[in-house]
């Protein structure tokens, strides 16, 4: 079975524009959620999505928002990027939500 | 408020010595904790995971953790480590209900030397 895969892994982008990544979970895995990672804040939940639905979002500013799609695919969305956005961002699937998450190989994100 | 504190940020050892990372958790209720492992620019990698029942659990790559209720402790063992071992480890605890969210330790850097 194919693993979390990520794209792209990774982008470079100047700040005050957008950016879009992209997580395709494991086959049969419906929930979704993503973390960002830096060296000076750690692992940091971002938000979760299940059957198409935002269920819990972390305490990240409204520039961060996320959708899932019917086949379990997500995206997130940075606007207005900023220098402190630069980061390696996350994603996880499980199948339903329940404790054990199973990550992709990232995508980082730098911005200039 | 729900926590995992990883004392240990940088630990080295010897190819061939014992392994223990330590890490310790604060939830309310039963706690749902696992140990990933990290390599240079990849994700994490589930090493193992703790739910219920037996408090000594087996993960891959001869990795073992022993949940300790009384010390809210959770700490990871390796008999044996191997230079290919070399990464960062975390701790995490699963906080599910409203949240249901991973919370993550701030890491064990892990240097293997020859």
């Amino acid at each position: 079975k194919a693993g979390v895969t990520q794209t792209p892994r990774y982008l470079i982008k100047t700040r005050g524009q957008q950016v879009t990544l992209s997580c395709s979970p494991i086959s049969g895995h419906r929930s979704v959620s993503w973390y960002q990672q830096t060296p000076g804040q750690g692992l940091q939940f971002l938000f979760e999505y299940f059957s198409e639905t935002q269920r819990n979002k972390g305490n990240f500013p409204g520039r961060f928002s996320g959708r899932q799609f019917s086949n379990s695919r997500s995206e997130m969305n940075v606007s207005t990027l900023e220098l402190g956005d630069s980061a390696l961002y996350l994603c996880a699937s499980t199948i339903e939500g329940l404790g054990e998450q199973y990550f992709g190989p990232g995508t980082r994100l730098t911005v200039t | 408020a729900q926590s995992v504190t990883q004392p240990d940020i940088h630990i080295t050892v010897s190819e061939g010595a014992s392994l223990e990372l330590r890490c310790n958790y604060s939830y309310g209720a039963t706690p749902y904790l696992f140990w990933y492992v990290q390599s240079p620019g990849q994700g994490l990698q589930l090493l193992l995971k703790y739910f219920s029942g037996d408090t000594l659990v087996q993960g891959i790559k001869g990795f073992e953790a022993e949940f300790k209720r009384s010390q809210s402790s959770f700490n990871l063992r390796k008999p044996s480590v191997h230079w290919s071992d070399a990464a960062e480890y975390f701790c995490a605890v699963f906080t599910g209900g409203a949240t249901n969210k991973l919370i993550f330790g701030t890491g064990t850097l892990l240097a293997v030397q020859p």
